[in-house]
């Protein structure tokens, strides 16, 4: 069964940055996309990227391009998220999840990993 | 961006009873060449990561049940629940992967009556 299991919450102050892990397991990982959502509170979900697994392309939304960088360890079958000057609107449940299909195209996503919430407060 | 509006925000719906949720994006998510509707829906209950239902506008993913159907092309789409079982009780989402970045709807709480 393919798993996607995500590093532990954080907390963070504003300014500072944040990695979350998304280490996978039972699947070829260089075959599948790997997609960051965001799910702030009361707020719908939030697509903040996603890297092809194999060769390390990255596409970003336009809302995080300056501030976000998504990498991967391919010996460690693990993808990361780093989100950088953090601010309070940012305190939010990150989510990594797998595309659907093993091609670097648009699609559906699934399955996710179970979410690490980063709370930023002074 | 693409703009995902569902409608109710919330849904009360008796066991056995149908519910259906609407899904209406800002432009058509139709694929002509292909003739695929990049629409997804997504089913999150209270604490879990959200689970994928239906891609392809109609397509179930594997393992749900064959009461949730997916319809609609273009703009316009719906989620059907045939018969409410008390575990769909749960927040669904649609999504458009037709344009980058892919977008959500705000989402419907679906609740028992």
């Amino acid at each position: 069964q393919v798993r996607l299991v995500q590093s532990g919450a954080e907390v963070k102050k504003p300014g500072a940055s944040v990695t979350v892990s998304c280490k996978t397991s039972e699947y070829i990982f260089t075959a599948y996309p790997i997609h960051w959502v965001r799910q702030v509170p009361g707020q719908r979900l939030e697509w903040m990227g996603w890297i092809t697994a194999g060769n390390g392309n990255t596409k970003y939304s336009q809302k995080f391009q300056d501030r976000l960088s998504i990498t991967r360890d391919i010996s460690a079958n693990t993808a990361y998220m780093e989100l950088s000057g953090l601010r309070s609107e940012d305190t939010a449940i990150y989510y990594c999840a797998r595309g659907l299909v093993s091609t670097p195209t648009p699609q559906a996503i699934d399955p996710w990993g179970q979410g690490t919430l980063v709370t930023v407060s002074s | 961006d693409f703009v995902m509006t569902q409608s109710p925000d919330s849904l009360a719906v008796s066991l056995g009873e149908r519910a259906t949720i609407n899904c209406k994006s800002s432009r058509s998510v139709l694929y002509n060449s292909q003739n695929k509707n990049y629409l997804a829906w997504y089913q999150q209950k209270p604490g879990q990561p959200p689970k994928l239902l239906i891609y392809w506008a109609s397509t179930r993913a594997s393992g749900v049940p064959d009461r949730f159907s997916g319809s609609g092309s273009g703009t316009d789409f719906a989620l059907t629940i045939s018969s409410l079982q008390a575990e769909d009780v749960a927040l669904y989402f649609c999504q458009q992967y037709y344009g980058t970045p892919p977008t959500f709807g705000q989402g419907t709480k679906l609740e028992l009556k």
